[in-house]
């Protein structure tokens, strides 16, 4: 069965850095690309980019370039959405999606990290 | 950037009742169409692909129809379980999700 798990939620201070993370197992971890999409409270779905485990090539959203990373390690079958200083605005789900193909339909969705960001 | 639009904003509606939501794109995206079913506090859930395809274990009562620019997303009869929020996504450039469809119970 394929899974994505997610880390847990994290409460953090602005300006603080953050690393959240997306486990992948049941499949192999290199032939799907990796999404991130972003909730905020109340809010719609936005996408915030993508990344492919096998050879990390990376793509942003315009919105989101530049404020956030995405990476991977193929050893750990894991995603990574990375902050270096957060906003109180950063305050979301953040979900990780599995797609067998670029351009192509979430197969696969992980259960979310809720990130809060207060002083 | 495709833009996405859904209508309405908020719908309410009863078991039994058959319900249509609308997805408009800014241009056009032959088929490359998704419905997702998201339900407070759970990850959304792929329901329909490639505008009118049914994902696998989801019930015959979702349909999707559309091309070109102008989709929906159908409901024949309302289960208690249809109860949440629909968003469309256009995967024929890059990826843009619609604004949501709440739909309630009347």
């Amino acid at each position: 069965e394929v899974q994505l798990v997610q880390s847990g939620a994290e409460v953090k201070k602005p300006g603080e850095s953050l690393k959240i993370s997306c486990k992948g197992s049941g499949y192999g971890f290199t032939t799907y690309w990796i999404g991130w999409v972003r909730q905020m409270p109340g809010k719609g779905l936005e996408w915030m980019g993508i990344i492919y485990p096998r050879d990390s090539d990376t793509r942003y959203s315009p919105s989101f370039q530049g404020q956030v990373t995405i990476s991977a390690d193929k050893s750990m079958s894991a995603a990574y959405l990375q902050w270096s200083s957060l906003k109180a605005s950063d305050t979301a789900m953040y979900y990780c999606a599995g797609l067998a193909n670029y351009g192509g339909k979430i197969d696969y969705w992980g259960q979310g990290t809720l990130v809060t960001v207060s002083s | 950037d495709i833009q996405m639009t859904q209508s309405p904003s908020t719908l309410s509606a009863s078991v039994g009742d058959r319900v249509t939501i609308t997805c408009r794109a800014s241009q056009s995206i032959s088929n490359w169409l998704a419905w997702y079913q998201q339900k407070p506090g759970k990850a959304p859930k792929l329901l329909i692909y490639k505008a009118s395809s049914l994902e696998s274990g989801v019930p015959s009562r979702f349909s999707g129809s559309g091309s070109g620019t102008e989709f929906t997303l159908t409901i024949s009869s309302l289960q208690p379980d249809d109860f949440a929020t629909y968003y469309c996504q256009q995967y024929h450039n890059w990826y843009t999700f619609g604004q949501g469809t709440k739909l309630e119970i009347k």
